[in-house]
């Protein structure tokens, strides 16, 4: 059973608001991932972190931001929500080394 | 830069099929493989996991191949069920941990 959750589930907001997702994950992997999946789509990596304080940027540019202060939590924020962030985003964890990924539930953003 | 193909985009069988799956990559240099379902609007859930120097992995009616050096693997469902229904996705991994996906499988199993 994995232990990864995704805050909220779902999120309708009005264009220019400033918008934070919330991962955290209760079985101390050091790596965390964040993951855009526009509807019908595949999923691209947008953000990674490995550890406490390291965060990078992934294959699909994306303009929000991610820290990672605490093991257990790797929020996303943007500062300025327009219709074309409108997508599902899905966080996941993993140890190192060759050991499986799990995903949370993810979180649907709808920008209006 | 890693590209993953699956193979077919969608697909509708009968209740009790047995079936595959196709997943190609391109660069052969991964370090393991993980099969996913997703079931719309939902997260991903892990089916199985095969390490880069397994040739094979199951679980109950899973069975999952790899051939690594022609950057191949593929997922076999046996005595398919309704609740098999959903979009079946094959991630490669590298040794840092990034997970590459495709466009997935969308399976539809009628009862």
């Amino acid at each position: 059973e994995a232990d990864i959750y995704q805050t909220p589930r779902y999120l309708v907001i009005g264009t220019g608001k400033k918008i934070t997702l919330e991962c955290s994950q209760t079985m101390g992997h050091d790596k965390m991932y964040w993951y855009q999946q526009d509807p019908g789509m595949e999923l691209h990596l947008i953000h990674y972190s490995y550890g406490v304080n390291s965060t990078e940027k992934g294959d699909l540019s994306s303009e929000s931001t991610v820290s990672r202060i605490r093991t257990e939590h790797f929020p996303l924020t943007l500062e300025s929500a327009r219709p074309s962030h409108t997508s599902q985003d899905l966080c996941a964890s993993k140890r190192g080394g060759g050991t499986e990924a799990f995903f949370g539930q993810g979180t649907r953003l709808t920008v209006v | 830069k890693q590209e993953v193909t699956q193979i077919p985009a969608a697909l509708s069988v009968p209740e009790g099929e047995n079936l595959v799956l196709n997943c190609s990559f391109t660069d052969s240099a991964i370090y393991n493989l993980q099969w996913f379902r997703q079931d719309p609007g939902k997260g991903l859930t892990s089916l199985l996991l095969i390490q880069s120097s397994q040739r094979e992995q199951t679980s109950g009616r899973l069975n999952a191949s790899l051939d690594k050096s022609s950057g191949r693997s593929t997922l076999y469902i046996a005595a398919s069920q309704p609740g098999d229904s959903a979009t079946y996705l094959c991630a490669p991994f590298n040794q840092g941990g990034k997970l590459i996906f495709g466009q997935g499988t969308e399976l539809s199993v009628k009862p």
